[in-house]
């Protein structure tokens, strides 16, 4: 079945600091979405990437969609202690079939020191 | 617009009980598709309801169940509770009416099974 690998798991980052996670799918995307889960909280919507190739920014957050399909990076500049968090890559099918099915990565979770 | 409301937030169950959880879509939003998240397997779909039917399912045994209603609202049953089943059981609505859009969760419910 589809299968959708996030790295790394964990990052842990002086303020200040970049981070990013990556995502790769196994199988070609119809959009990739991006998602954030505070800690105690529910995951919350950060963006859909829908074209190949495909990069936008969110003030210090900058997505990108490779040109393939599969894969899929959040790049946060200057990280923030607001930016802890897990985020999540979430990637959709085309086709009648899989309706509004989300393969969700594992999850990065970002920690990050004042 | 109110957001997703999942009832209820937190439930103990014994093994081999059933358990009803519920979930009410903001208004307008047609799709509702139910998540199970575990530290070990992170977010994991288990099915999602468009218009009173079961549009998708993911790979749960049977006793994993759902429906939803003409009002959208939906719930989702675990019978025969196992000690694995124990997770936060997140629901997500969206509009389902244009192929590419966004989830909304709700708070989820933190269910145990003892």
């Amino acid at each position: 079945g589809q299968q959708v690998m996030q790295i790394p798991q964990y990052q842990h980052v002086q303020e200040g600091e970049d981070f990013t996670t990556y995502c790769n799918s196994s199988t070609t995307l119809s959009n990739i979405q991006w998602y954030k889960q505070r800690p105690g909280g529910h995951p919350v919507f950060l963006i859909q990437l829908v074209k190949s190739g495909e990069v936008k920014k969110q003030k210090r957050l900058t997505f990108q969609f490779g040109e393939a399909k599969k894969n899929s990076s959040l790049h946060i500049t200057a990280t923030q202690t607001t930016d802890v968090g897990t985020y999540f890559c979430a990637g959709q099918r085309n086709g009648v079939e899989y309706g509004n099915k989300l393969v969700f990565g594992a999850g990065t979770i970002l920690r990050v020191k004042s | 617009k109110a957001g997703v409301t999942q009832t209820p937030r937190y439930l103990i169950k014994t093994r081999g009980q059933q358990v009803t959880l519920s979930c009410s879509p903001i208004s307008g939003h047609r799709s509702v598709s139910w998540y199970q998240q575990t530290p070990g397997q992170g977010l994991q779909f288990l099915f999602e309801y468009f218009s009173e039917t079961q549009r998708n399912k993911g790979n749960f045994p049977g006793r994993f169940s759902g429906r939803q209603f003409s009002n959208s609202r939906s719930e989702m049953n675990v019978s025969t509770l196992e000690l694995g089943d124990s997770a936060l059981y997140l629901c997500a609505s969206s509009l389902a009416d244009r192929e590419y859009n966004e989830q909304f969760f709700g708070p989820g419910t933190r269910l145990t099974v003892l």
